[in-house]
């Protein structure tokens, strides 16, 4: 797991700016999209999903875009913080629903916060 | 606290030496599942479960095996470890389907001698 972080494309932002992580998906029959934040030595962590019939969705201090015309999520993350240093990947569901579709994950972003 | 806990943190073994990582939920969820991590291929499905006695392979299911005997617990057994096993595994839960936000434990690093 302390490991996970290497090979990984890294985004840089200073304390205090937006972050914005992007993420490309493969599948146009994807139907549902999860962002999960990996701390170091930590077990994946949900961070907010989306549906395909939405195009934006918002939590506290962050919010998901969705374009499926171009197969691209974007989480955006207000005002970072030192705490907000992870790994960022996300996940689409594949298939056209029902219990046995899995989620597909992506490889990740490594988000380093100077202060 | 609701959670998925996994054990144990860390393992070192050696190559064809029997091993169980142990999982288990806390949150009455039906579905479960263990992944595998390597660096830059994501995280990869071992097997998963539907139910209790429901298991299925994922998308690396050789050399691993798993059981669900009781709906909170999903263990992960390698018969015969071997190098290429060495990576860091996590177990994770949701409460109906795979289709939804997985909970997952703290993963288990294991290295393979």
């Amino acid at each position: 797991g302390e490991s996970v972080g290497l090979h990984l494309p890294t985004l840089s932002v200073q304390e205090g700016d937006n972050s914005i992580i992007n993420c490309a998906y493969s599948n146009s029959a994807s139907d549902y999209f999860i962002w999960y934040k990996q701390e170091s030595g930590k077990g994946p962590q949900f961070i907010i999903d989306i549906r395909s019939n939405m195009d934006k969705r918002q939590g506290q201090r962050v919010t998901v875009l969705l374009n499926k015309t171009v197969k691209h999520l974007s989480l955006q993350i207000a005002a970072t913080q030192p705490g907000d240093s992870a790994v960022y990947f996300c996940a689409e569901k594949e298939g056209y629903g029902g219990a046995t579709n899995k989620l597909i994950f992506g490889t990740g972003t490594l988000l380093a916060v100077q202060p | 606290e609701a959670q998925v806990t996994q054990n144990p943190r860390y393992l070192i073994t050696v190559t064809g030496k029997k091993l169980t990582v142990t999982c288990s939920q806390n949150m009455n969820h039906e579905y479960m599942s263990w992944y595998r991590q390597d660096p830059g291929l994501g995280l990869r499905q071992i097997y998963y479960s539907m139910n209790v006695e429901v298991t299925d392979k994922g998308d690396v299911p050789e050399g691993y095996k798993v059981s669900r005997k009781e709906k909170r617990n999903f263990p992960l057994i390698l018969e015969s470890p071997s190098p290429n096993q060495t990576s860091l595994y996590f177990c994770a839960s949701s409460l109906r389907a795979a289709n939804e936000k997985l909970f997952f434990g703290s993963g288990t690093q294991l290295s393979v001698l």
